[in-house]
């Protein structure tokens, strides 16, 4: 079983739609979570992080995390072609210095 | 002004060739890290180091060997290139503690022919 699962997709969805895009993992001892943003033929980039459960929002992107099931999720407002990417949740900390374990990313579409 | 970067940017070369990988980070950070993302967009660790010491080494065949002459330059060097090596190869930065916020570089496309 991975650490961290992440339904790939692909998803599509029209122009200004609420995005939601989840993952789960399994190692309780994650202490950070976080969502990177692929842009095609690109490095991953940082989109947000957050240590504890709850919201964290963003501008159009919040990111939630339930720790008690273990579920991850960001959330993208107002939907724009501009945000079609692969998004990769990402979780870690088990110690100081610790690797990043990633999930394997959704590649999502928004049609203009 | 590039905050991690990586040279070559594509790389084609033959099975049983060596090859290198270069990477600079100018964020003054002092960790820093080496990911293969196969074709299915997956991104896993292979090393990391803390001011040019070894401190994650995932289960890598040993024909990877990583080298950082400074904090600021992580290289990783290939022996024996294989056909299951073909991957994007990704550096990233951090400071020491703070692995939730790295800075990855554009990548490196390996494929061996």
């Amino acid at each position: 079983q991975k650490e961290v699962e992440q339904d790939p997709g692909p998803l599509s969805v029209p122009e200004g739609a609420i995005v939601s895009l989840n993952c789960t993992y399994s190692n309780s001892a994650f202490q950070y979570f976080m969502w990177y943003r692929q842009y095609s033929r690109k490095g991953p980039e940082l989109l947000m992080y957050t240590y504890s459960s709850g919201n964290k929002e963003d501008g159009r992107f919040t990111a939630q995390v339930d720790k008690s099931s273990k579920y991850i999720s960001l959330f993208i407002r107002d939907s724009q072609p501009s945000d079609s990417a692969t998004y990769l949740c990402a979780s870690g900390g088990e110690t100081s210095g610790s690797r990043l374990t990633f999930g394997e990313g959704t590649q999502l579409t928004v049609n203009p | 002004d590039t905050a991690v970067s990586q040279t070559p940017k594509y790389l084609v070369t033959q099975m049983g060739n060596d090859k290198s990988i270069k990477c600079e980070q100018n964020l003054g950070h002092d960790t820093m890290y080496w990911y293969k993302q196969d074709s299915k967009k997956f991104l896993k660790i292979m090393f990391s180091y803390n001011n040019k010491e070894l401190i994650i080494n995932e289960t890598v065949p040993n024909r990877f060997s990583p080298k950082s002459p400074d904090k600021a330059h992580l290289n990783l060097h290939i022996n024996s290139l294989e056909l299951g090596d073909s991957a994007v190869y990704f550096c990233a930065s951090s400071q020491f503690g703070r692995s939730e916020t790295q800075y990855f570089g554009p990548g490196t496309r390996l494929l061996v022919l």
